[in-house]
C-alpha cells in the first residue's frame, strides 16, 4: 500500500513570492491533516479536513495561507506572500475515519531567503 | 485540552545500553498516546501507541511504552541501543480520534559505540 506522498520534497524562494506544496493521502483515508514543523519542534497543525471539507483551521494564518482539498482526495497548502518565518517543514498526514493512527508523508522542507 | 512534555531535548547512550525516553503529558479526557519516530529529512513513523486496554505496549524494532495514569507518564523504552536508533523521538497525545495530535519538542537520540 503506497503511503501519504508529498510535492516537491524541498523548496526555496525569496521571501513575499507565493509556494505550494501538495499531498495525496493513503487511499481511502477521509482524514487529511497539514502540519508545520519549525526546527527543534515537534509539528503543530495547521488544518485538519474530513473529506473535502475544512473542520479545523483555527491555527491557520488566514491571511497568507490558504488550502483546498477538492473531491476529497488529494491536498494543496499554498503560502502567499511567503515570509522569512515560513521557513518549517510542511507535514501532511492522514487517517482512517474514527481511527486514531496518523500516518505522515516525508515532508516539504521551505527555506525563504 | 492536552499538552506534552518530554524530559531531555538529547539523550546519549552506548550501544547496548538501555534506552529511556521520558514522556509526560496532560489530558482533560482518557488519552490517545502515541511515540513517532523521525530520521533526517524524513517524515514521522509511528514506533507504538496507546488507545485502551493494556497499558503496556510494544512497538517496533523493539520498543515499549507503559501508561501510568496516576502519573501522566508514556515513558519509552528499549532494553538494548542499536546504532540504527539514532533519531529524533516525538510522544503525542489526542483526546479523540481523527482530531490533531499534539506533540511533545521532541528528544534527540544519540547511539555511541
Amino acid at each position: 500500500e503506497a503511503g501519504v506522498v508529498q510535492s516537491p520534497r524541498y523548496k526555496i524562494i525569496e521571501k513575499k513570492q507565493p509556494v505550494a506544496f501538495w499531498c495525496n493521502p493513503i487511499s481511502g483515508h477521509n482524514t487529511l491533516y497539514w502540519y508545520r514543523q519549525n526546527l527543534g519542534q515537534g509539528p503543530e497543525l495547521l488544518i485538519r479536513y474530513e473529506n473535502e471539507e475544512a473542520v479545523d483551521d483555527s491555527q491557520l494564518p488566514k491571511d497568507r495561507f490558504s488550502a483546498e482539498r477538492l473531491k476529497g482526495v488529494d491536498s494543496t497548502l499554498k503560502i502567499q506572500p511567503a515570509e522569512l518565518g515560513d521557513s518549517a517543514v510542511y507535514l501532511c498526514a492522514s487517517s482512517s475515519r474514527g481511527l486514531e493512527t496518523q500516518y505522515f508523508g516525508p515532508g516539504t522542507r521551505l527555506l525563504v531567503l | 485540552a492536552q499538552s506534552v512534555t518530554q524530559l531531555g531535548s538529547h539523550v546519549s547512550v552506548s550501544e547496548g545500553a538501555l534506552v529511556l525516553l521520558r514522556c509526560n503529558y496532560s489530558s482533560s479526557v482518557p488519552p490517545y498516546l502515541f511515540w513517532y519516530v523521525q530520521y533526517p529529512n524524513q517524515g514521522l513513523q509511528l514506533l507504538l501507541k496507546y488507545t485502551t486496554g493494556a497499558t503496556l505496549v510494544k512497538g517496533i524494532n523493539g520498543f515499549e511504552a507503559e501508561f501510568k495514569k496516576s502519573e501522566t507518564s508514556f515513558h519509552l523504552t528499549k532494553p538494548s541501543a542499536h546504532m540504527s536508533d539514532a533519531a529524533e523521538y516525538f510522544c503525542a497525545v489526542t483526546g479523540r480520534a481523527g482530531t490533531a495530535l499534539i506533540f511533545g519538542k521532541g528528544t534527540t537520540l544519540s547511539v555511541s559505540s
